[in-house]
């Protein structure tokens, strides 16, 4: 079973651009969720995406965005880019439910200059 | 705000060594806890997933318990080997949260030789 993949891997953007990050979950997986990891945050939540619809979302502001396609591919997009955003950003896949456990992909490291 | 305490931070042990960490969280609205395992450079890796007071879950070498009126949760590594170094992350999902994860801080262990 092929696990979660993200891409790209590794982004360097300039403050004011946009960026558009790409999840795909392992196959059967409908929900999906997105972190941004810091070294003073650590692991922070922005937002799930189940059955297409944003079934929860983290304390971020408006220029973070997410949708999820009907085949559960899920895409991230930060807008107006802050040298803050520099970060890693995790998905994490799972079938759905709070017990199950939830499979995370290998990051895409954003550096914003 | 939503606590997740980890500790130790950080844990520095010899090889074959036993430890353990604790994980503190608030016990209202409680519905799963996971615990985490992250090596440097790869992805999140799900150790537990636990919902029921009294839960005891065990997996080789590692081991953790569940006491969820008192709001806290162990992870016992049994003869800590060198692979294990890593660090380990609780992360509490609350009744009605989805598939939220709300990350501590977590363990860094290092096993030396």
């Amino acid at each position: 079973k092929a696990g979660v993949t993200q891409t790209p891997r590794y982004l360097i953007k300039t403050r004011g651009q946009q960026v558009t990050l790409s999840c795909s979950p392992i196959s059967g997986h409908r929900s999906v969720s997105w972190y941004q990891q810091t070294p003073g945050q650590g692991l922070q939540f922005l937002f799930e995406y189940f059955s297409e619809t944003q079934r929860n979302k983290g304390n971020f502001p408006g220029r973070f965005s997410g949708r999820q396609f009907s085949n559960s591919r899920s895409e991230m997009n930060v807008s107006t880019l802050e040298l803050g955003d520099s970060a890693l950003y995790l998905c994490a896949s799972s079938p759905g439910q709070p017990y199950n456990e939830q499979f995370f992909g290998p990051g895409t490291r954003l550096t914003v200059l | 705000i939503l606590n997740v305490e980890q500790s130790p931070q950080s844990l520095h042990v010899q090889e074959g060594d036993s430890t353990n960490f604790t994980c503190s969280f608030p016990s209202s609205n409680f519905y799963a806890l996971h615990w985490y395992r992250w090596e440097t450079a790869k992805s999140p890796e799900a150790l537990f997933v636990m919902t029921l007071n009294g839960d005891e879950k065990k997996k080789g070498r590692i081991s953790a318990t569940l006491n969820t009126k008192e709001g806290y949760s162990y992870l016992y590594i049994k003869g800590s080997q060198p692979e294990d170094s890593a660090t380990y992350l609780c992360a509490l999902i609350l009744t009605g949260g989805g598939n939220k994860l709300t990350f501590g801080t977590g363990t860094q262990l290092k096993v030396e030789l």
